[in-house]
């Protein structure tokens, strides 16, 4: 069975903090992305990658930036975490054009 | 720019009833588009996919169908079950299948009562 995961299921941080949110996915899958999920807004993409080392932004990058070392992981960093970034973080990953999977999401607060 | 829209954003059926979970979207010109659900607090899981070129997919007591040409795709769902209590939500990828082209609606909360 595919499957994508993410490191925490909830983190707490403190304003200011570097916050790293991991991903690994196990089906040699060229996408990964990362979303943000807030109510009354839904999902929106922040980054993406298409390959190793490959990335993209997405709609809303501000605040974020993203790292892939290797393929079956996808990393995530708010470099100052900020009170506006709480929110439920989404990782997800597909091949090429193909179904997109998603992981069981990271509820970040930041105090 | 692709707009995705789900009505209604609530609704609430006895068990056992069949229902139609709606999704449009203002460009017919996609790629394919993908159905999911989503539980409180947790991640998407993939219904199912429907291909441009294709007018259904059916899985288990799921069907989606697709009108590229009217701009609208339905999710069917057949004798429904408490456990179908869900967020449903459907999306569209853009026609060049480009992974920047992902469009979400922003979903349809099912309540089945038993």
């Amino acid at each position: 069975d595919v499957k994508v995961t993410q490191s925490s299921r909830y983190l707490v941080k403190r304003t200011g903090e570097k916050v790293f949110l991991e991903c690994v996915q196990d089906m040699d899958h060229e996408n990964m992305f990362w979303y943000r999920q807030d109510p009354g807004l839904g999902l929106r993409l922040i980054y993406f990658s298409y390959d190793v080392k490959m990335k993209e932004k997405g709609d809303i990058p501000e605040g974020y930036s993203v790292s892939r070392e290797k393929k079956e992981r996808f990393s995530l960093i708010l470099e100052s975490a900020s009170t506006n970034q709480t929110s439920m973080y989404l990782c997800a990953s597909s091949r090429f054009d193909e179904k997109l999977f998603f992981g069981s999401g990271t509820q970040l607060s930041v105090l | 720019k692709q707009e995705v829209t789900q009505i209604p954003a609530a609704l609430s059926v006895p068990e056992g009833e069949n229902l139609v979970l709606n999704c449009s979207f203002t460009d017919s010109a996609i790629y394919n588009l993908q159905w999911f659900r989503q539980d409180p607090g947790k991640g998407l899981t993939s219904l199912l996919l429907i291909q441009s070129s294709q007018r259904e997919q059916t899985s288990g007591r799921l069907n989606a169908s697709l009108d590229k040409s009217s701009g609208r795709s339905t999710l069917y769902i057949a004798a429904s079950q408490p456990g179908d209590s869900a967020t449903y939500l459907c999306a569209v990828r853009g026609a060049s299948g480009s992974a920047r082209q992902l469009t979400f609606g922003s979903g349809t909360q099912l309540t089945v009562l038993p």
